[in-house]
């Protein structure tokens, strides 16, 4: 299965930018990339995903590097509410090795600080 | 309200005992995750079905089953139960393909004593 790598931790201030990077330098041309979030005491919740485009939404920004081997999840700006373990997920079509596999790695977790 | 319903919220059971755990999907919705989540370990991807059949396989033990019935809710079924098996148990749902999202429902907490 396709890894992705991400820092155990990070820490921001209330309403500052978090950039959150991933690598997945074994990225598929059919992989893509996918990021969502656990928040205390609940399951896990989508945020974003996008193929080779830079994505927007009303949660976060994707931007994808060029060759597609690293992504960064952009909260604009950081709530108290965003403290939560962010997780970045290949996720295949078919005939890839992580076809239908939306498997959760170590995550990030980010803490965010008034 | 992701409108993926896990039932029961909560249950209490003894080694060695079987019990099922249902998920029923939000409308639509053709795929169904499961995972498990324990206290000392991240979300440990189990099995995925889509419409009726299995699609991908995680590290679901030989005492897990799953299945997906025609009307698309799923059942997961955990029998010989362990101490170790104590742990919230999350089911997803999603239109199905790499490009949808994954909807996961509040989970059932298994508690084995």
């Amino acid at each position: 299965d396709a890894k992705t790598t991400q820092p155990n931790s990070m820490e921001s201030n209330e309403e500052e930018p978090v950039h959150l990077p991933c690598n997945h330098s074994t990225i598929s041309g059919t992989d893509y990339i996918h990021w969502y979030r656990q928040l205390p005491s609940q399951g896990p919740e989508y945020v974003i995903h996008g193929l080779t485009s830079n994505v927007n939404n009303r949660m976060a920004s994707l931007a994808i590097a060029e060759d597609r081997k690293s992504s960064t999840l952009i909260l604009h700006r950081a709530t108290l509410r965003d403290a939560a373990v962010y997780y970045c997920i290949l996720l295949g079509g078919a005939g890839g090795t992580s076809y239908g596999k939306l498997t959760f790695g170590q995550g990030t977790i980010l803490t965010v600080h008034p | 309200d992701s409108g993926v319903t896990q039932t029961p919220k909560h249950l209490i059971t003894a080694t060695g005992q079987r019990v099922t755990l249902r998920c029923s999907p939000r409308s639509g919705d053709l795929s169904v995750y499961w995972y498990q989540q324990s206290l000392d370990q991240g979300l440990q991807f189990l099995i995925q079905y889509y419409n009726g059949e299995e699609r991908a396989k995680g590290n679901i033990l030989e005492r897990f089953s799953a299945q997906q019935f025609p009307d698309l809710h799923s059942e997961l079924n955990l029998s010989s139960l362990e101490l170790g098996d104590s742990a919230l148990y999350f089911c997803a749902s999603s239109p199905g393909g790499p490009n949808t999202e994954a909807f996961f429902g509040q989970g059932t907490r298994l508690t084995v004593v």
